[in-house]
């Protein structure tokens, strides 16, 4: 069975400050993973994958992640935190065996403080 | 712009009473698309999978009766949540994937439920 945890419901961080999401993950086979962010009452927007290739990974909006197979980990990133970023950041993961199926980690929560 | 559209945002219904759900690609056919649950300040559950042309597949201790989904089209799913009753007052969220297994899965914009 695959499974992702997100140990921190909630981070808070100031504006221009570094923010980072972590997420770890645990499949038995090459995972994909998948960072989304959701605002209140809206549906998830999709911000980076991790397929195959370099570890390093830059998505939408300054965000990135880095995919570290030893460690089993999937942090995001983002260098300088804007008060807009401030939303619910959920990572998954999908076996590439079980379709498009996407397992989600519980969620964390950023706030970013002006 | 928004590639999975979900209608209605919000509705209120009264117990008893049936509600649907649509879950439309807007710009690509979906063989499959998927329903979630969120419970406030909570993760995504999947619920079931919807596939067209054949029935859904519920994941375990979802109510098939009660969550009926309908995947008529290519573009179209449904979901009806029937006899609804307060606790089944939630976000629905449905997605599609837009490709194979390396692509990444497009959200509705979801629906709050109410049920008095």
């Amino acid at each position: 069975a695959q499974s992702v945890a997100q140990p921190e419901d909630q981070v808070n961080v100031a504006e221009g400050n570094p923010l980072t999401v972590k997420c770890t993950y645990s499949v038995s086979g090459n995972p994909y993973l998948f960072w989304y962010v959701q605002y209140p009452n809206r549906g998830l927007q999709f911000l980076l994958k991790y397929i195959t290739g370099d570890n390093l990974v830059k998505g939408s909006y300054g965000f990135e992640a880095e995919f570290n197979k030893s460690q089993t980990s999937f942090h995001l990133k983002k260098p300088s935190a804007l008060v807009s970023d401030s939303a619910l950041y959920f990572c998954a993961v999908r076996l590439g065996a079980a379709g498009n199926k996407l397992t989600f980690g519980g969620g964390t929560r950023v706030l970013v403080k002006p | 712009g928004a590639v999975v559209s979900q209608h209605p945002s919000w509705v209120i219904c009264k117990s008893g009473t049936s509600v649907k759900i649509e879950c439309r690609s807007l710009d690509f056919q979906a063989t499959t698309m998927f329903w979630y649950r969120q419970f406030p300040k909570q993760s995504l559950m999947l619920m079931a999978t919807s596939n067209e042309g054949s029935k859904a597949t519920y994941e375990q201790g979802v109510e098939k009766d009660k969550f009926l989904i309908n995947h008529a089209s290519l573009t179209l799913s449904t979901l009806t949540v029937t006899s609804a009753h307060p606790e089944d007052s939630s976000f629905y969220i449905c997605s599609a994937p837009r490709g194979g297994i390396n692509t990444e899965a497009f959200f509705g914009q979801g629906t709050r439920l109410t049920v008095v």
